[in-house]
């Protein structure tokens, strides 16, 4: 079946820190893949996305890479800011099953000034 | 963007009584909605896909005389978590596709039995 593996958290970093939230996923068919953000009282953002093998989807300084040899799709971004402070979830989408979304667990992100 | 409203943003209810919750997609019409929980350290799980105008469809361990949904209009779907317990206490948030825009979510409810 599908599923998503996250790192858990809670992650803290300093501003300008390097961030990595790792993401692995299981999947029975050829998912699109998602990286999705919740800021403090809000709904699900989408971040970025993968649509296919080897795609790279990047949004407001983060990037995530869909890899298939490893089934992996990490989250990295290079300088985090104090407003980068959220939860953020990997989420996997199969149109074999529907479309339905499969998430991982979230992973809370503190940048501290 | 599309945007959809969830409220109440957290409730607490007594143990036996019954709890709705609101998804309503403000510029755009949502067929179907997804209705999602999260436990405590635990992924967010899909437990039902409600379509407007027909019964929801539940996903398997769902209780659909518990959690009764009803979407019966383009803009507007309903969670009522019916005789909650304690082990009803989750996170809920819904779902729905916007076709420009892709799936928009709500800002979920926290929802606490005690």
């Amino acid at each position: 079946g599908n599923s998503v593996t996250q790192m858990e958290g809670p992650v803290t970093l300093s501003e300008e820190a390097f961030l990595t939230i790792n993401c692995t996923y299981t999947a029975t068919g050829y998912p699109s893949l998602f990286w999705y953000v919740q800021y403090p009282g809000e709904g699900l953002q989408l971040l970025l996305k993968a649509t296919k093998a080897d795609d790279k989807g990047s949004n407001k300084g983060f990037e995530a890479t869909y890899r298939k040899e490893t089934t992996s799709f990490h989250l990295e971004k290079g300088s985090v800011q104090v407003s980068d402070s959220a939860v953020y979830f990997c989420a996997l989408s199969d149109k074999d099953t529907g479309n339905q979304f499969y998430f991982g667990t979230g992973t809370s992100l503190t940048v501290i000034p | 963007g599309a945007v959809v409203s969830q409220h109440p943003s957290w409730v607490i209810c007594k143990s036996g009584t019954s709890v709705k919750i609101e998804c309503r997609s403000l510029d755009f019409q949502a067929t179907t909605m997804f209705w999602y929980r999260q436990f405590p350290k635990q992924s967010l799980m899909l437990m039902a896909t409600s379509n407007e105008g027909s019964k929801a469809t539940y996903e398997q361990g769902v209780e659909k005389d518990k959690f009764l949904i009803n979407h019966a209009s383009l803009t507007l779907s309903t969670l009522t978590v019916t005789s909650a317990h304690p082990e009803d206490s989750s996170f809920y948030i819904c779902s729905a596709r916007a076709d420009v825009y892709g799936y928009t979510f709500g800002s979920g409810t926290r929802l606490t039995v005690v």
